[in-house]
């Protein structure tokens, strides 16, 4: 595709359940990014992988968070044992490369935990 | 830690108006400066980078400036629209090994017909 996307666009689950969010950076991208927004707030960050390992994973919040990129392009946020604190949107972007290039953002997925 | 300032937090202007929005930060060793728009529910437009070794730069109505030295970016939208009502967000990337961008809080813009 043309963008990043990100699926799904919206989730809701319950407090103490498990989710996955999946995002599909632009194609050629090798450096690919997670981000979290809360309202009213810009985004933080969350997570970078340059190819397939993550280079810097020292935003996650804690070991509820975990993300993979096994093939150095798709990438999935994991969340474990949700508190209704993690409800934000997350957002992934994507670059050419890590360093010094314009990072491309996907609309985000709404997560809800109620 | 570097903290992105932007001011004014919420902007209202009549239709055809210039207009400056302001981005400060803290730590001056940065790669480069983004500008984004975000609007209601949806993701970040990009919509200028600046390299830490320029001034300025241009883009249709917009025109970003950076300060690397004082810690400063403006961005100035001329004969303001409508359309441009959303909210404007400022990030910059680190220097060193860091690739994350740190964001200010963002200014919501409205722009009155």
């Amino acid at each position: 595709g043309a963008g990043v996307s990100q699926t799904p666009s919206n989730k809701v689950t319950e407090k103490g359940k498990y989710v996955e969010l999946r995002c599909d950076p632009i194609s050629g991208h090798t450096a690919l990014y997670w981000y979290r927004q809360s309202l009213g707030q810009g985004p933080e960050f969350l997570i970078y992988f340059q190819g397939t390992g993550a280079a810097d994973d020292s935003g996650l919040p804690n070991d509820r968070f975990f993300a993979v990129r096994p093939e150095g392009s798709v990438s999935t946020l994991k969340i474990q044992r949700t508190e209704r604190g993690d409800s934000a949107v997350y957002l992934c972007a994507s670059s050419v490369s890590g360093s010094m290039n314009e990072q491309f953002f996907g609309p985000g997925t709404r997560l809800t935990v109620l | 830690k570097q903290e992105v300032t932007q001011i004014p937090a919420a902007l209202s202007v009549p239709e055809g108006e210039n207009l400056v929005l302001n981005c400060s930060f803290t730590d001056s060793a940065i790669y480069n400066l983004q500008w984004f728009r975000q609007d209601p529910g949806k993701g970040l437009t990009s919509l200028l980078l600046i390299q830490s070794s320029q001034r300025e730069q241009t883009s249709g109505r917009l025109n970003a400036s950076l300060d690397k030295s004082s810690g400063r970016s403006t961005l100035y939208i001329a004969a303001s629209q409508p359309g441009d009502s959303a909210t404007y967000l400022c990030a910059v990337e680190p220097s060193g090994s860091a690739r994350q961008l740190t964001f200010g809080s963002g200014t919501q813009l409205t722009v009155l017909p």
